[in-house]
Parts: structure tokens; sequence; C-alpha cells
């Protein structure tokens, strides 16, 4: 039963470009989170989503960031137009159905966003 | 506003004693507790979670206790082994008020040494 899946691993985009970060959840999971994690800093919360609905998107920056989880294939992490600070890992996160506040998320390996 | 704090960026143990790392929290909504085990370049994994109705959760080597009235938990791993040496980050949920989401420490990073 394979983790969560996050490609790709490390990405590196220069100032403007857009960044797109894929993750596939568990297998049984429909819940999926993203965090970002700052140098020095824990991880903080950005969007929760189950299929095709955006649940939660309070630490979602308002401007340039968007998330979504089709139906089908993975859900995406969109950065429009980026910049330097935007340099970060970004974890992707799932859950099985249920309550998801009560069940330990699982965590994929992290997309590490470079911008020069 | 951090809401999750570990205020120890680091500990250091030699193998075979007692590890114990910290952490303390604000917001009283808070009833779900996790402990998050992380390795340079991968994701956290799960390592113990501890309810608030509970005051201690035991699993192998790991212990959680809960101090509600402190708004403190902490992690004991006993006896530390070396290939315990990570980052490890708490984490709370407020499931209770409708959150989603897991707000996390800045984490301390422990080294086991043999």
């Amino acid at each position: 039963n394979a983790g969560v899946m996050q490609n790709p691993r490390h990405l590196v985009r220069r100032r403007g470009q857009e960044a797109r970060l894929r993750c596939s959840p568990m297998k049984g999971h429909s819940h999926v989170y993203w965090y970002r994690q700052l140098p020095e800093e824990g991880l903080k919360f950005m969007v929760y989503l189950q299929k095709e609905n955006i649940i939660d998107e309070s630490g979602m920056p308002k401007e340039r960031f968007s998330a979504e989880f089709p139906k089908e294939g993975p859900s995406i992490l969109r950065i429009q137009q980026v910049v330097r600070g935007d340099s970060a890992a970004y974890f992707c996160a799932s859950s099985p159905t249920g309550t998801p506040s009560y069940n330990e998320q699982f965590f994929g390996p992290g997309t590490r966003l470079t911008v020069l | 506003d951090q809401q999750v704090k570990q205020n120890s960026p680091s500990l250091s143990v030699q193998e075979g004693r007692i590890s114990i790392l910290n952490c303390d929290y604000t917001n009283s909504m808070f009833d779900y507790f996790l402990w998050y085990k992380k390795y340079p370049a991968e994701g956290p994994t799960f390592l113990i979670s501890i309810s608030s109705i509970k005051d201690k959760n035991e699993d192998g080597r790991f212990t959680v206790f809960l101090n509600k009235s402190a708004k403190h938990l902490s992690l004991h791993i006993v006896p530390s082994q070396p290939g315990d040496s990570a980052v490890y980050f708490c984490a709370a949920s407020a499931g209770l008020a409708g959150a989603n989401n897991l707000f996390f420490g800045t984490g301390t990073r422990l080294t086991v040494i043999p």
C-alpha cells in the first residue's frame, strides 16, 4: 500500500513563473491537506480538500495560491508568479474518511520549492 | 501567532537514557495531540497521539503525557536509541470546534549519542 506521493520532490522556478505541486493521497483516503514549512519553522496549514471540494482554505495566501482535488487524479497546489518568499518545503497529507481531526494525517515526502 | 510551542530547538541524550521532549499550547480548544518524527528530506511520520480525555498514552518505548491544566504535553522515549535521532514535532487539533487542520510546533531536534 503506497504512501502519500508527491512530485516533483524538488522544483526550481525563477521569479514570476508558475509552480505546480502534485499530491496523490494514500489509497482509500479522501481528505487531503497542504502544509508549508519555511526554514527553521514548523509546518503551517494551508488548505484542506475533499474530492472536488475545498473545505477549508483559511491558511492559503489570498493571492497567487490555489488548490484543487479533482474527481480523478492528484491534488494540485498551484502558485502563480512565484516570489523568493515562496521558497519552502510543501507537504501534502491525507487521512481516511471519517472525522479528519481525530485521525492522524499521513504525510508525503514533500516538494522543496526554490525560487531564484 | 504560534499556538503550539516547542521551546527547546535541540536535545542531546546518551543512548539508553530517557529523552523528554516538551510542548506547550495556548489554545484551550485543542482536544487532540500528536507527535510526529521527521528525518531530513522526508515527510513527518506519525508517532503517537493522545486525546484530551486521557493524561497518558503509551506505545512501546514512547509515552505521551498530557497536563491540560498546564496546557503542556511531553513525549518520553525510553530507552533512547541512535535511530531515534530526528526532529520531533508536536501537533494539536481542535476537532470538537470543527477545525480541520493540525497546528504544529517548530520542532525539537533530538540527537541520541551512541
